[in-house]
């Protein structure tokens, strides 16, 4: 089955830029999609396709996938962009719905 | 406005068995997949399983295949999940997801999350 690897945490300073990796064989293959996940709230769409952004989710959040690393980043960091941040592909063979191990990112 | 609103917590002893049902308003229930994630304790999202109700076809994660069963009722658009043989470890917050299929098998991202319902396996 596909695996997709997270660090369990990244950290920046607020208005500096995060940057959230997401590794797999090949991942620049796939589509990749991103969730935040606040504490005691469901994940919501917040990168899809590699780089698109549903409504409502600000131009500060981007995304892009080469190689064997996706990067979800997120400019100009606030305080409430504080969460966990899972990464998710589409697998043809085994599991076909695979979910990175998430990343806690802290505000500082 | 999509919505998915799911059941409410349950407590179960080990052994038992698990139904969680969730609610579907707001979109065409029968052009999508539903599928249920499960998230234990500080852990990450695991995907289980879904279904799409157009075909009526499941598709199940490995791990959980032969323990869990995933329905649909198209005339009250809600999804269930039923889950046997209750562990421990079964204790985790559990959350259905709308996606798309590709022919006969969830695919792609999930653009609307029920609440989740909160399960615990407890003697």
């Amino acid at each position: 089955s596909y695996v997709l690897t997270q660090p369990p945490s990244v950290s920046v300073a607020p208005g500096q830029t995060a940057r959230i990796p997401c590794g797999g064989s090949n991942i620049g293959s796939k589509s990749v999609h991103w969730y935040q996940q606040r504490p005691g709230q469901a994940p919501v769409l917040v990168v899809y396709d590699d780089t698109d952004r549903p409504s409502g989710i600000p131009d500060r959040f981007s995304g892009s996938n080469s190689g064997n690393t996706a990067t979800l980043t997120i400019s100009r960091v606030e305080a409430g962009d504080e969460a966990d941040y899972s990464c998710q592909v589409w697998d043809s063979s085994g599991d076909p719905i695979i979910f990175g191990g998430g990343t806690k990112l802290t505000v500082l | 406005q999509v919505q998915l609103v799911q059941s409410g917590a349950e407590v179960k002893k080990p052994a038992s068995s698990v139904k969680v049902s969730c609610k579907a308003s707001g979109g065409t229930f029968s052009s999508y997949a539903l599928n249920w994630v499960r998230q234990a304790p500080g852990q990450g999202l695991e995907w289980m399983g879904g279904i799409i109700p157009i075909f009526g076809s499941t598709r199940y994660a490995q791990k959980f295949q032969g323990r869990v069963t995933i329905t649909a009722d198209k005339s009250t658009t809600t999804a269930y999940l039923e889950m046997s043989s209750l562990r421990f470890e079964d204790t985790a917050v559990y959350y259905c997801a709308r996606g798309r299929f590709c022919s006969t098998t969830p695919c792609g991202n999930f653009d609307y999350w029920g609440q989740g319902t909160l399960v615990t396996v407890s003697s």
